[in-house]
């Protein structure tokens, strides 16, 4: 069985930073692409950011381009989104995703955590 | 880069059948899409891939009721004998070189 857990979430002040983490098991964590997608209150879902599996490429929203990243740690099965120079707009429940075949749609979802920016 | 549109919200009588449409923008009509749905204070839940041909597959656990079908540049997600546990937003989503777009989301409530 799949599962992502993730945690790091919490308040923020406008301009700070916070890493998120997702620990994952039930399927080959290497190989897989993961990708971060946010829900601000009361809102759609947007995507954030997504990694490859083996080779490790990158890709953000140019919503939250140059300000956050992505990455993931195979030996602790863990992916990461280090957030920096965060925004009110930034505020939202973070989903860790796993995604199908070579990152195609969102296949499992974790159960989220919440940022929250203000002063 | 595609979008995806979809109606805010549709309302249907409990045991009864709605269809929800997802729309794809010009020159993405042979996108594959998938179905995703999130109930009221919980994490979204993947329903299933859904190609241009209609044929669709599926998640782990999702009942029979739920099916997907395909026209043009539509996609459906069609739930049949409506059941109270199915009032949620219904979300679309789709993908082109590694960038990802939902639809909006459509509201189902069941009456």
């Amino acid at each position: 069985e799949v599962k992502l857990l993730e945690s790091g979430g919490g308040l923020v002040q406008p301009g700070g930073s916070l890493r998120l983490s997702c620990v994952a098991s039930g399927f080959n964590f290497a190989n897989d692409f993961m990708s971060w997608v946010r829900q601000a209150p009361g809102k759609g879902l947007e995507w954030v950011s997504v990694i490859s599996g083996s080779v490790r490429d990158t890709y953000e929203a140019d919503s939250v381009k140059g300000r956050f990243t992505i990455s993931r740690d195979i030996s602790m099965n863990t992916l990461y989104l280090q957030m920096n120079s965060l925004r009110a707009e930034d505020t939202a429940v973070y989903y860790c995703t796993r995604r199908y075949s070579s990152g195609w749609y969102v296949e499992n979802w974790g159960q989220g955590t919440l940022v929250t920016v203000s002063s | 880069q595609p979008v995806l549109t979809q109606s805010s919200s549709v309302s249907a009588s409990l045991g009864s059948s709605v269809k929800l449409t997802c729309t794809l923008s010009s020159g993405h009509s042979y996108h594959m899409i998938a179905w995703h749905q999130q109930q009221p204070g919980k994490a979204p839940r993947y329903l299933m891939n859904l190609e241009s041909s209609g044929r669709y597959s599926k998640g782990s656990g999702v009942p029979d009721r739920f099916s997907g079908s395909s026209s043009g540049a539509d996609r459906y997600l069609t739930i049949s004998n409506l059941q109270s546990e199915d009032e949620a937003d219904y979300y679309c989503e789709t993908w082109d070189s590694h960038s990802y777009v939902f639809g909006r989301g459509t509201k189902v409530t069941v009456l």
